[in-house]
């Protein structure tokens, strides 16, 4: 149980366009999903909270209209990277909360986003 | 806000020697949780605990959760090559934060056959 997928897992976009990511709870509903960011040999960066239902809380530093962000329902939230340039090029990794007394938080395996 | 002090960075050890490592903080923790990451792989959980002194094993790993509150250590035992990965701690102050996890920094766990 507790899986998390992610659709792409890699993607290479040209500077100036948009990509967006995928994350879905396959056999749990998750009002609650976590969108981080991770450089190559640095921990993971939480670059978001998506709530199912309601607009997302982002993290102090993280630009709200460049990395748009959608929970339309209780196994899906999306990230769009926006006129994506190649600093945004990272490893983003989305997780996934059970609903309930358990705060255990599953990850998706990742997109590796590369723009050039 | 919340920090986590990981320890050690990373290490270097010969299949089959015993593994251990720790995490730290300046904030008390409701909830600790250890997971291990593999190259272009998200996390997996490997271990929750939740109450204070708890001590959890899953095979050949086992965590505990520090009676402060304020740290956990995370031993591996009779290390095999498969273990080879980053290990995360994170904590998490529960009904807070939108149960939001603090991660360390990771340690980088080479294990040489």
């Amino acid at each position: 149980g507790a899986v998390v997928s992610q659709h792409p897992s890699w993607v290479i976009c040209k500077s100036g366009t948009s990509v967006k990511i995928e994350c879905r709870s396959l056999d749990f509903q998750a009002t609650t999903m976590f969108w981080y960011r991770q450089f190559p040999k640095q921990s993971l960066m939480l670059m978001a909270t998506s709530n199912e239902g309601s607009k997302a809380t982002y993290e102090q530093g993280v630009e709200k209209d460049k990395f748009l962000i959608n929970h339309a329902s209780l196994t899906l939230s999306t990230l769009t990277v926006t006129s994506a340039h190649p600093e945004d090029s990272s490893f983003y990794i989305c997780s996934a909360r059970e609903p309930g007394g358990s705060y255990e938080q599953y990850f998706g395996p990742g997109t590796r986003l590369t723009v050039t | 806000g919340q920090q986590l002090n990981q320890s050690p960075q990373s290490m270097f050890i010969q299949e089959g020697e015993d593994v251990s490592m720790n995490c730290t903080s300046s904030s008390i923790f409701n909830t600790w949780l250890w997971y291990k990451q593999e190259p272009g792989e998200g996390p997996v959980l490997l271990i929750a605990l939740y109450k204070a002194g708890e001590l959890t094993s899953n095979g050949r790993l086992t965590a505990q959760f520090g009676i402060t509150r304020k740290d956990s250590f995370l031993n591996i035992s009779a290390s095999i090559p498969s273990d080879v990965g980053i290990y995360f701690c994170a904590g998490q102050i529960v009904n807070t934060n939108a149960g939001k996890s603090t991660f360390g920094d990771g340690t980088t766990l080479t294990v040489k056959p």
